[in-house]
């Protein structure tokens, strides 16, 4: 079982409408996950990241981390063309300082 | 705040040879680097963490005689990738956490540099 564990895509969705990335992992005692976007050939930049059980908004994007479920997701609204990318969830596990990726979903917003 | 630059963005070389990778915090000073390495279409997976002043620790699978990272000051690390083979182009980022953000585990990525070995 891996990890960290994401839908590889890609996700399709018109202009304007909601991107729902869900992402699930192995570690019941991690503490903090993370969501960044990379486009093809670039290195990732940060979204947003959460440690509370519940949502954390910013923007057009809310982050949803259910620790129960081992279960953190993404909601981007208003897609937009300019969102077409991967999207990694990652995560810190006991213990370690690093983050831990998954292997990401491929988002395309069709104008 | 929190700018990572790497050096170089992209590199070809012939096999059996050498190539040193450079990662630089600009604006502070980072006691630990991280080491990822990905593949096409893959994702990141980390090959070491480097530490200021010590030895870097490496992860299961990565060779530390052939992936020689040096962490001399509190603002550069580098990634030497010795003898390399075609099996080894990929896509490697460095990466750093502020230390006040220790806790969280929020990492800052440089650009990437971009291996190719012909």
């Amino acid at each position: 079982q891996k990890e960290v564990e994401q839908n590889s895509g890609p996700l399709s969705v018109p202009e304007g409408a909601i991107a729902s990335l869900n992402c699930t992992y192995s570690d019941r005692g991690s503490q903090s996950f993370f969501w960044y976007r990379q486009y093809s050939g670039k290195s990732p930049e940060l979204i947003m990241f959460i440690y509370s059980n519940g949502d954390k908004e910013d923007g057009r994007f809310t982050a949803q981390l259910n620790k129960a479920s081992q279960y953190v997701s993404l909601l981007i609204r208003d897609s937009q063309p300019s969102d077409s990318a991967t999207y990694l969830c990652a995560v810190r596990s006991t213990g370690r300082r690093a983050l831990t990726f998954g292997s990401g979903t491929r988002l395309q917003v069709q104008p | 705040g929190a700018v990572v630059s790497q050096h170089p963005s992209w590199v070809i070389c012939k096999s059996g040879t050498s190539v040193k990778i450079e990662c630089r915090s600009l604006d502070f000073q980072a006691t630990t680097m991280f080491w990822y390495r990905q593949f096409p279409k893959q994702s990141l997976m980390l090959m070491a963490t480097s530490n200021e002043g010590s030895k870097a620790t490496y992860e299961q699978g990565v060779e530390k005689d052939k992936f020689l990272i040096n962490h001399a000051s509190l603002t550069l690390s580098t990634l030497t990738v010795t003898s390399a083979h075609p099996e080894d182009s990929s896509f490697y980022i460095c990466s750093a956490t502020l230390r006040d953000r220790a806790d969280t585990g929020e990492l800052f990525f440089g650009e990437g540099s971009r291996l190719t070995v012909l």
